[in-house]
């Protein structure tokens, strides 16, 4: 069975700073790792993905997150984090039949 | 192009009632998943339609709980008999296939409160 975790609750950041969003796997068979973000009374929103190949993986919105393999984490960061960045970030990973299981999420606060 | 869309976006109903959800995917998504998000329980799995074959019932909480798809589209989520603990946010996703690692895109959600 896949399961991720997100250690942190809630980031805080000030605007312009870089941020990280953490987040841990354990996984059988090859990693898949996702980061999905929503926005007040909305849907999730696709971020990015690790399927194979680059352990750098680049998204939306300037995101990225790092695949490290040894310490079994796909944390999610941005160089220089906006106010409009303040959302709920969910790390998730695919069952079979890709039915996803997701982390606790973590909420992201940027302030001016 | 259209997205994922889900109706009603709110629903407030009466317990012991029974409410129907509605999912419509992007076109030619074969897939179709169900999600809850609760305060308690996070965002979990309810289950899966991929083409025509038999869902993946395997996340539904209880009896009281049944989806369909018809025509390989439209999915319905049915709740019987609703109870306070059912009160949560249900979205909906869509993706090409059900092959690990594909990418599932979301609905906005439909937001059930049960009183």
């Amino acid at each position: 069975a896949q399961s991720v975790a997100q250690p942190e609750d809630q980031v805080n950041v000030a605007e312009g700073n870089p941020l990280t969003v953490k987040c841990t796997y354990s996984v059988s068979g090859n990693p898949y790792l996702f980061w999905y973000v929503q926005y007040p009374n909305r849907g999730l929103q696709f971020l990015l993905k690790y399927i194979t190949g680059d352990n750098l993986v680049k998204g939306s919105y300037g995101f990225e997150a790092e695949f490290n393999k040894s310490q079994t984490s796909f944390h999610l960061k941005k160089p220089s984090a906006l106010v409009s960045d303040s959302a709920l970030y969910f790390c998730a990973a695919p069952n079979a039949g890709n039915m996803l299981t997701f982390g606790g999420g973590t909420r992201l606060m940027v302030k001016p | 192009g259209a997205g994922v869309s889900q109706s009603p976006s709110n629903k407030v109903t009466e317990k012991g009632k029974d409410v129907e959800l509605r999912c419509d995917p992007i076109s030619g998504h074969t897939a179709l998943y169900w999600y809850r998000q609760s305060l308690g329980q996070g965002l979990e799995f309810l289950i899966y339609f991929q083409g025509n074959s038999a869902p993946d019932k395997s996340g539904l909480p209880s009896d009281r709980f049944s989806a369909e798809r018809t025509g390989g589209s439209v999915s319905t989520l049915t709740i019987q008999r609703t109870q306070q603990e059912d009160s949560a946010v249900y979205l909906c996703a869509s993706s090409t296939q059900t092959a690990r690692g594909e990418t599932q895109y979301f609905g906005p959600g439909t937001r059930l409160l049960v009183l």
